[in-house]
C-alpha cells in the first residue's frame, strides 16, 4: 500500500518568513495530493490540492509543487502570519485503486512567532 | 447546509462496552470514510464506503464494524471497546468524480473517545 512520509515534524518561523513542508510517497500510481490544515481541537480542512497532471498550483500565499519522478510534493507558505500556526497534513491518493482512499503523512506543527 | 456532522462529540467507555458513532452528511456524497487520529500518527483510515449498502476495510479495521444503510449516514461500531481504541475519530465524505479522479474529502468535527 501507499506510504507517505512528511518532514519536518515541527517548524518554527518568524512572522513574514516562508515555510516549506515536504512529503514523499511510495506508490507511483498515486494521482491526487491534498494538503489539510488542522487547528487545535478542530477538524482537518483542505487548503490546497494538486493532481498528477500538474506540476505546481498556487492560491494566494500558498503553493504546492509536485515532482512525480522523485515522488515528492511540497507545501510553500509565504509571508507567514500568526493565524497560519496549526498542524499541516499532506496526503496521497490513487483514485484508480477504488474509494479514493487517502494515506496521510504524520503532520507538521507550524508555529509562526511574532 | 450542515456539511458533515458527527454524534456524539465526546464519550467515555469502560473496557468491554460497546457503542456506535454516527456520521451524517447532507452533500449527497457517494463516498464516506472513518479515520482515527492519534498523537504523532496522523489520520489512519478505518473503513470506508463507496455507496449505500457497501463497506470496505481500510488500514486499521480490526475491532471496528461499519454500516451504510442510507446514503447520508455512515455508522462506526465498537463491539467490545479496548483502551487502545482511545482516539479522536473523524468521519469524512466526498463526491465520486470518476474511477481515475479523486475529489476533496470534507471532514466532520470529530468524536473524542476515551476507553478506561
Amino acid at each position: 500500500g501507499e506510504n507517505v512520509e512528511q518532514h519536518p515534524s515541527t517548524l518554527s518561523v518568524q512572522e513574514g518568513d516562508s515555510a516549506v513542508i515536504k512529503c514523499t510517497y511510495s506508490d507511483s500510481a498515486s494521482n491526487y495530493f491534498p494538503w489539510y490544515k488542522q487547528e487545535l481541537g478542530k477538524r482537518p480542512q483542505l487548503i490546497i490540492d494538486i493532481r498528477s497532471n500538474v506540476g505546481e498550483k498556487k492560491d494566494q500565499r500558498i503553493a504546492v509543487t509536485l515532482n512525480k519522478t522523485a515522488k515528492h510534493f511540497s507545501l510553500h507558505i509565504t509571508e507567514t502570519q500568526p493565524e497560519d500556526s496549526a498542524v499541516y497534513f499532506c496526503a496521497a491518493s490513487n483514485a484508480a485503486g477504488g474509494g479514493n482512499k487517502l494515506t496521510f503523512g504524520t503532520g507538521t506543527q507550524l508555529k509562526v512567532e511574532l | 447546509n450542515a456539511g458533515v456532522t458527527q454524534t456524539p462529540k465526546f464519550r467515555v467507555l469502560k473496557t468491554g462496552q460497546s457503542m456506535t458513532l454516527l456520521c451524517a452528511q447532507d452533500m449527497n456524497h457517494e463516498y464516506m470514510y472513518w479515520y482515527r487520529q492519534d498523537p504523532g500518527m496522523g489520520l489512519r483510515l478505518i473503513h470506508y464506503s463507496v455507496g449505500e449498502g457497501t463497506t470496505a476495510k481500510g488500514e486499521v479495521p480490526d475491532g471496528y464494524n461499519v454500516s451504510r444503510l442510507k446514503k447520508q449516514n455512515f455508522l462506526l461500531g465498537l463491539e467490545s471497546a479496548a483502551p487502545s481504541q482511545t482516539s479522536v475519530y473523524f468521519c469524512a465524505s466526498s463526491y465520486h468524480l470518476s474511477l481515475s479522479t479523486a475529489d476533496t474529502q470534507y471532514f466532520g468535527p470529530g468524536t473524542r473517545l476515551t476507553v478506561l
